[in-house]
């Protein structure tokens, strides 16, 4: 079965500064989807940023990258410039492809400091 | 940009009643459509998998008689919490996807609260 670990619970950054937040998984399948989904106090879904494990070329949007990498089944987000707005809960998350399922990982708390 | 709309977005009831929850695609055909459960402070729980025309597919624990689930047509898919008890009080997430190569959407939750 397919899991995401997020082994950082909660993270602070200053606001202005870079900040990076990891995730790994754990799958036997080669062609799959990652997200980053940011989840504020209204608790509504967003979606950041999203890799297609074909592809090499790490995806980005705006002051978000990934650094994906496929052997080491790691895939950890940067948040570049970091606004007071970005403080969220940022979830990692796999989809499998048989069945469009989205596996969660338990979750970063990031916090930014004025 | 796609929009899964979800209503109510907070329900209180009695201990007892029923309660159904609603999650529309509004602008695009849902293929499938997911249920999730999320608990304070804790990350998305999958309990359903919603497929038009065809019986819900639920995950291991979650018991298919309290939580009703009717996928009726391509836009529409209904939670219905069946004779709740507090301990079903929680936040309840849908949502829609288009197929594997396109992202989920989902709705902005409904919280309930049983009292």
């Amino acid at each position: 079965a397919q899991t995401v670990t997020q082994s950082q619970p909660e993270m602070s950054v200053q606001e202005a500064e870079t900040v990076t937040l990891s995730c790994t998984y754990d799958t036997s399948e080669s062609d799959y989807y990652l997200f980053w989904y940011k989840q504020p106090p209204s608790r509504q879904m967003i979606l950041v940023i999203r890799q297609e494990a074909y592809k090499q070329q790490n995806a980005t949007e705006n002051r978000f990258s990934v650094n994906f990498q496929k052997a080491a089944k790691s895939f950890s987000l940067k948040i570049s410039d970091s606004q007071l707005g970005d403080a969220a809960m940022y979830f990692c998350a796999y989809k499998r492809p048989r069945d469009d399922k989205i596996i969660f990982g338990k979750g970063t708390r990031l916090h930014i400091l004025p | 940009g796609a929009v899964v709309s979800q209503h109510p977005s907070w329900v209180i009831c009695k201990s007892g009643t029923s309660v159904k929850i609603e999650c529309r695609s509004l602008d695009f055909q849902a293929t499938t459509m997911f249920w999730y459960r999320q608990f304070p402070k804790q990350s998305l729980m999958l309990m359903a998998t919603s497929n038009e025309g065809s019986k819900a597919t639920y995950e291991q624990g979650v018991e298919k008689d309290k939580f009703l689930i009717n996928h009726a047509s391509l836009t529409l898919s209904t939670l219905t919490v069946t004779s709740a008890h507090p301990e079903d009080s929680s936040f309840y997430i849908c949502s829609a996807g288009r197929g594997y190569n396109q992202p989920q959407h989902f709705g902005d939750g409904t919280r309930l609260s049983i009292l």
